[in-house]
């Protein structure tokens, strides 16, 4: 089974307005952790905001911020006031514990190909 | 800039040649992540390495080895290369290796492009 699963290969937004990216996560784990990374057409891979599975309040990071619903198991972020420049791949992460088999390591999402229209 | 430094940027090679990618952690990183990235499969984990020990592996090829250095920086052999290897191979470090809320700082990733 996927253990991120992004419904969304592409999306589409124009600027100034606010678009949500979806995520839904699958773990046994208690304790994780949730990421946003973003990947420009330069190809770097910038993290953008991370939400603890314990965490009581959503995430956020300036225009980011995080919808985490935890009995859903959706991680979704959530960008306002689009730019020009937040055109780029979006990808969710999960980072389990020891317990989950996955030792730690960061399991990304397929991604989604957001573009912002001016 | 994420602290992460990946050599070569890109590399073009022929199948079934060998090549070696290169990277140096963020200063105080003690855990080197590898990833592939490509088309058809995404960003795949391929190994991780803990202050010199291998401590988690992922979908790597028996034809694909790593290694993590006394002064932490780590290389990727890749051997008898073949056409669907081509892709980003990513380097991504991290403090620690045991918390769940650490992120990891990725370089800028290596284009391998075989030929």
């Amino acid at each position: 089974a996927q253990k991120i699963t992004q419904t969304q290969p592409g999306m589409f937004v124009q600027e100034k307005e606010a678009v949500t990216l979806d995520c839904t996560y699958d773990t046994s784990d208690q304790s994780y952790g949730l990421f946003w990374y973003k990947q420009p057409s330069s190809g770097e891979m910038i993290f953008l905001i991370y939400q603890g599975s314990y965490d009581e309040q959503n995430a956020t990071e300036g225009r980011y911020s995080l919808n985490f619903q935890k009995a859903r198991k959706s991680a979704n972020l959530v960008i306002s006031a689009s730019q020009l420049g937040d055109s780029a791949m979006y990808f969710c992460a999960m980072r389990e514990g020891q317990s989950g088999g996955s030792n730690y390591k960061l399991t990304f999402g397929k991604g989604t190909l957001l573009t912002v229209n001016p | 800039d994420s602290g992460v430094t990946q050599t070569p940027k890109h590399l073009i090679t022929a199948t079934g040649q060998r090549v070696t990618l290169r990277c140096s952690p963020r200063s105080g990183d003690l855990s080197v992540y590898w990833y592939q990235q490509s088309l058809d499969q995404g960003l795949q984990f391929l190994i991780q390495y803990y202050n010199g020990e291998e401590r988690a592996k992922g979908n790597i090829l028996e034809r694909f080895s790593a290694q993590q250095f006394p002064d932490l920086h780590s290389e990727l052999n890749l051997s008898s290369l073949e056409l669907g290897d081509s892709a980003l191979y990513f380097c991504a470090s991290s403090p620690l290796r045991t918390a769940t809320n650490e992120k990891l700082f990725f370089g800028s990733g290596t284009q391998l492009s075989v030929l």
